[in-house]
């Protein structure tokens, strides 16, 4: 129940198409919903987070639509540039409890052809 | 402002020699943990800390021993390393628990 499903693994794009990664999760006392990104060789950073209090939140190219009964969510990159390729993962935790750990999903690698 | 750093950035060990991983913030934040990543399985939380002299066990820690002697460092130790040890570890902190989490550039270690 603790467990934050991902897909796909791996997704290709071309350059200026939409990127879209889905998660799933169980456990309904998750309060946060961050997505992280890495580069190879470094760690993971924060891109984007949503609250389960909103269905959709928007940041420049990027944004996360959040579907409560559903126990999904997904990360959406529009104009999807080679800058972009990078692995991502989702994440969720209680904020409120457990000391804001973090369960992540199993990432997507992501890769924009030119 | 180095933000999160970690030491060694690489390291091989013999199965059953020992070690400590040795991870360092400099943003004064209360809460610090260490994660294990693995291909195919995300970042999986080995333990973590509320708080100075604090210690709690996340998903994975058998096998791991953790220290939060200082506010700003956070060790990681492997008594009796296995190969099922071998992983990348990030080391990350955050202010609170309601706040971001910062990641460190990560350790790479094999267990031969």
């Amino acid at each position: 129940q603790q467990q934050v499903k991902q897909s796909p693994q791996s997704l290709i794009v071309q350059k200026g198409g939409i990127s879209i990664i889905n998660c799933a999760y169980e456990n309904t006392a998750f309060d946060y919903f961050p997505w992280y990104q890495q580069f190879p060789g470094k760690g993971p950073a924060l891109l984007i987070a949503i609250r389960p209090d909103v269905s959709e939140k928007k940041e420049g190219r990027f944004t996360i639509s959040f579907n409560k009964s559903a126990k999904q969510f997904s990360l959406h990159i529009m104009d999807s540039q080679p800058g972009d390729s990078a692995t991502y993962f989702c994440a969720a935790s209680m904020i409120y409890n457990q000391g804001g750990k973090l369960i992540f999903g199993q990432g997507t690698e992501l890769s924009v052809k030119p | 402002n180095a933000g999160v750093t970690q030491t060694p950035k690489f390291r091989v060990l013999k199965t059953g020699q020992s070690m400590t991983l040795l991870c360092a913030q400099d943003m004064n934040h209360e809460y610090m943990y260490w994660y294990r990543q693995d291909p195919g399985m995300g970042l999986r939380l080995i333990h973590y800390s509320v708080g100075e002299g604090t210690t709690a066990k996340g998903e994975v820690p058998d096998g791991y021993n953790v220290s939060r002697l200082k506010k700003q460092n956070f060790l990681l130790g492997l008594e009796s390393a296995a190969p099922s040890q071998t992983s990348v570890y990030f080391c990350a902190s955050s202010y609170d628990r309601r706040y971001e989490q910062y990641f460190g550039p990560g350790t790479r270690l094999t267990v031969t």
